[in-house]
């Protein structure tokens, strides 16, 4: 269909290696969010891109997490060194332009694994 | 302080039934958006319903209603004539101003609503 795509929908990794997560918007959609989900809990935010910047990317745990946007549509999510407490599902939402009232359309996630 | 409190971590409803869920909630700013999204087990999560501050009266869509008392911080989900595929996970978000201009939607713990036949 036309909704949020991300992939993998599954990754299991070793501690210490690098993985991207990809994140495809809804066509048109200028906003574009990045939330991470552990067990039990809500979505938690971690980056906002408006186009290509990142708006606000406050929520980033540390400097092993990383995101772009290079051309305002598909952003990849990157996390380098994996620990076992990055395990978690990683959820992206975009966001249409104009006013309205700022629903977010989800993906289905990326579920990470760090053994 | 938790910005969005949701304190039933689980609910269990007989099909057909009304069901209330929880959500209070925490900011200073007199401008601010209240969601509420379900995420079936699927993963996805989908929204529901939406309160803005300013409005005068409770949101409703379909089966879903929002109780909105604004002077209680509070922004309850009333689900009408429940459905089994209503069993899900709900969570209640707040949108508020962050700093820069941007407005990041901050997520409850979420409740797990089980609808029995």
């Amino acid at each position: 269909g036309a909704g949020v795509s991300q992939t993998p929908s599954n990754k299991v990794t070793e501690k210490g290696k690098y993985v991207e997560l990809r994140c495809d918007p809804i066509s048109g959609h200028t906003a574009l969010y990045w939330y991470r989900q552990s067990l039990g809990q809500g979505p938690e935010f971690l980056i906002y891109f408006q186009g290509t910047g990142a708006a606000d990317d406050s929520g980033l745990p540390n400097d092993r997490f990383f995101a772009v946007r290079p051309e305002g549509s598909v952003s990849t999510l990157k996390i380098q060194r994996t620990e076992r407490g990055d395990s978690a599902v990683y959820l992206c939402a975009s966001q249409p332009p104009g006013a309205g009232t700022g629903e977010l359309f989800f993906g289905e996630g990326s579920r990470l694994t760090v053994l | 302080a938790q910005k969005i409190t949701q304190t039933q971590p689980g609910m269990f409803v007989q099909e057909k039934e009304a069901v209330t869920l929880d959500c209070t909630y925490d900011t200073s700013d007199p401008s601010y958006g209240l969601f509420w999204y379900k995420q079936p087990s699927s993963g996805e999560m989908i929204f529901l319903i939406y309160q803005g501050s300013y409005d005068q009266q409770n949101a409703t869509e379909g089966r879903y209603s929002l109780n909105f008392q604004k002077a209680r911080k509070s922004a309850n989900l009333v689900i009408s004539a429940s459905q089994l595929g209503d069993s899900a996970m709900y969570f209640c978000a707040m949108r508020e101003p962050a700093s820069g201009g941007s407005y990041i939607p901050t997520f409850g713990r979420g409740t797990s609503l089980i609808v029995h036949p």
